[in-house]
């Protein structure tokens, strides 16, 4: 079973940031945090993964808080093209990948 | 080059036919992932293959039989389908296998009828 609870769906307006929840009450210490999205007939694409610190990179930012049981994960200024399903995964260096429902995110133009 | 290509895109195919699907990647990926997607559901791990080696196996039918040639390609073949077996199937590559997770890179997938 997946580690992760996230909503069902979300809108987000064109340019505004999108900020996704993501709760992960059950981690342990070794575990990491990753997200990747699914857009529409395509192969899921990697975003972006954390141990206990924040992250960015040039498609998002993974806020995770301090007692790790939740992160964000914040698109800044999102596109129509960001529409997708976004999973939040929680691993550790042994595990299996092992996707959630994720959420929808529509983008509103 | 951070590509997983697969091949075809799209297959129709008779519950007594053999197909197979192929992924190719050139990032020296040692390792090399099956999984099967239905309509509205996540991804679901099938098969992984570690240094051209099958390491793990979901408890697929024997069906759905995978093949890792060498480094690059990984193939799926297929014979005496069942329509539900009718899904998305998608090849990912890291550069590491379980344990030592690494990022997945995923293909585009083979969109499989079975009639």
């Amino acid at each position: 079973d997946a580690k992760t609870t996230q909503p069902t769906s979300m809108d987000c307006a064109e340019g505004r940031a999108a900020n996704l929840p993501c709760n992960h009450s059950t981690i342990s210490g070794n575990e990491y945090v990753y997200w990747y999205r699914q857009i529409h007939s395509q192969g899921p694409q990697y975003i972006i993964h954390g141990l206990k610190n924040n992250e960015t990179n040039e498609m998002a930012s993974l806020i995770i808080t301090e007692d790790r049981k939740s992160s964000t994960l914040i698109l800044p200024h999102a596109t129509l093209r960001d529409t997708a399903v976004y999973y939040c995964i929680v691993l550790n260096r042994d595990d299996k990948i092992i996707f959630g429902k994720g959420t929808r995110l529509h983008i509103l133009p | 080059d951070t590509e997983v290509t697969q091949t075809p895109k799209h297959l129709v195919m008779g519950m007594t036919n053999k197909k197979s699907l192929k992924c190719e990647q050139h990032m020296g990926h040692r390792a090399m992932y099956w999984y099967k997607q239905k309509a509205k559901k996540p991804p679901e791990l099938m098969f992984v293959y570690s240094y051209e080696k099958l390491s793990i196996n979901e408890s697929v039918p024997s069906r759905f039989s995978p093949e890792c040639p060498n480094s690059s390609l990984l193939n799926l073949h297929l014979h005496a389908l069942q329509p539900e077996d009718s899904a998305l199937y998608l090849c990912a590559s890291s550069r590491q296998s379980p344990p030592r997770q690494e990022t997945q890179y995923f293909g585009p997938g083979t969109r499989l009828l079975v009639l």
